[in-house]
């Protein structure tokens, strides 16, 4: 069975970082895209990053670009985000989200770690 | 900065057929932004329906369908269950980047 499961969110003030981590299980990851996806309680979906299934090229939304830091762990079949500078604005529910096989978009989801940017 | 629309709110009888749709703000949606549809019930993580315009997952029930209509991807629900009552995100690649749409709320009634 496929699972996702993310951890790593909370509270954490303006300007702080933080560090969250996806554990998968059931699957082959180092064959896999994997996204991180944001969504701020009752709003839309927002796609955040992804990263290549070896790892050696990632992608970010330009919100984050220079603040967050995606990579994977493929030994420990664990992917990460690293966030730096941190926003109110970014403020969200954080999910991983695997790559569809082959083909663009995304298949199995995490259950999602919830950060939030207060003071 | 790409913007792609999905209708706010849409409203289906039980049994009835409804189509959502997902436009871009670049023009006509073809078959290479690899359409995605994901559903979400409150509480929950999203779960994939659609990948590739039309291309179900395994789990997705049959009453699903993807297509292209009009310029715009779209996403049919025939015979609609109250099951069915959650929102819908569509999902276009633009030159790679993904780009989710704002959601439609479907409500059965």
């Amino acid at each position: 069975e496929v699972q996702l499961v993310e951890s790593g969110g909370g509270l954490v003030q303006p300007g702080g970082s933080l560090r969250l981590s996806c554990a998968a299980s059931g699957f082959t990851f180092s064959s896999y895209w994997i996204h991180w996806v944001r969504q701020v309680p009752g709003r839309g979906l927002v796609w955040v990053s992804r990263i290549t299934p070896d790892g050696d090229s990632t992608y970010y939304a330009d919100s984050v670009k220079g603040r967050f830091t995606i990579s994977r762990d493929n030994a420990k079949n664990t992917l990460y985000l690293q966030m730096n500078s941190l926003r109110a604005e970014d403020t969200a529910v954080y999910y991983c989200a695997r790559g569809t096989a082959g083909k663009p978009g995304v298949d199995y989801w995490g259950q999602g770690t919830l950060v939030t940017v207060s003071s | 900065q790409t913007v792609v629309t999905q209708e706010p709110s849409l409203t289906v009888s039980p049994g009835g057929t409804v189509t959502l749709t997902c436009a871009s703000s670049t023009g006509t949606v073809t078959s290479g932004y690899s359409p995605n549809w994901f559903q979400q019930k409150p509480g929950q993580a999203p779960r994939a329906l659609i990948y590739s315009t039309s291309n179900k997952q395994y789990w997705t029930p049959a009453r699903f369908s993807g297509s292209l209509l009009g310029g715009k991807a779209a996403l049919t629900l025939s015979g609609v269950q109250p099951e069915d009552e959650a929102e819908y995100y569509c999902l276009l690649f633009h030159d790679g980047a993904p780009v989710f749409g704002g959601g439609t709320k479907l409500t059965v009634l």
